[in-house]
């Protein structure tokens, strides 16, 4: 398996509440991702980095926003959680882009309540 | 927008038994087209990569085929096991389109 974690792997919180899910991979990879998934929808991309401090919008970004300070972290953070943003959060990686294959993480199941 | 489509949703098979699943995409202009197997409360493991200009991809007992002027690509798997029940997605990336764009799954059950 590619060496990425997902923190925390499960998490239940309030809505208005601040939330930060944090995705680790040991393998120096220059893409990263992140996605969510809902029944009915599949996968659907978040935000996605090409680099250090390099970010840009997916497809459903609305109520997200990202961070990369390092090559090795990506954090995604939702500044006030809603109750739509209750899902399953996987991060990815690839070396080379959008072209190439990429790897996933265990995934994050959060809970807004 | 790509919409990707899997059918049908869910499929039981007796263990050994050869099988396809089907993948259908609305937007023939993509770059390469990726086969992900999930397991229940995990990520997805990627299984193969089809690239626009090839036709198929092999890989042990799968073969995954790609039809691109009519938008659809299949995943044939050989003497089907008892492990290999998971859910099987499909995804596309888009020419000039910075998202994958997935299907929502076939969910497939071997019966041993």
């Amino acid at each position: 398996d590619a060496g990425i974690t997902q923190s925390p792997r499960h998490k239940v919180t309030e809505t208005g509440t601040p939330v930060t899910l944090r995705c680790h991979q040991t393998e120096n990879h220059r893409y990263m991702y992140w996605y969510r998934q809902d029944p009915g929808h599949g996968l659907r991309l978040i935000h996605y980095s090409y680099g250090v401090k390099d970010t840009d919008k997916g497809e459903v970004s609305d109520g997200y926003s990202v961070s990369r300070s390092k090559t090795e972290d990506f954090l995604l953070t939702l500044e006030s959680a809603t109750s739509s943003q209750t899902s399953v959060y996987f991060c990815a990686i690839s070396d080379r882009g959008w072209g190439y294959e990429q790897y996933f993480g265990p995934g994050t199941r959060l809970t807004v309540t | 927008k790509q919409e990707v489509t899997q059918i049908p949703a869910a499929l039981s098979v007796p263990e050994g038994e050869n099988l396809v699943l089907n993948c259908s995409f609305t937007d023939s202009a993509i770059y390469n087209l990726q086969w992900f197997r999930q397991d229940p409360g995990k990520g997805l493991t990627s299984l193969l990569l089809i690239q626009s200009s090839q036709r198929e991809q092999t890989s042990g007992r799968l073969n995954a085929s790609l039809d691109k002027s009519s938008g659809r690509s299949t995943l044939y798997i050989a003497a089907s096991q008892p492990g290999d029940s998971a859910t099987y997605l499909c995804a596309v990336t888009k020419t000039g389109a910075n998202n994958l764009f997935f299907g929502t799954g076939t969910r497939l059950t071997v019966i041993p």
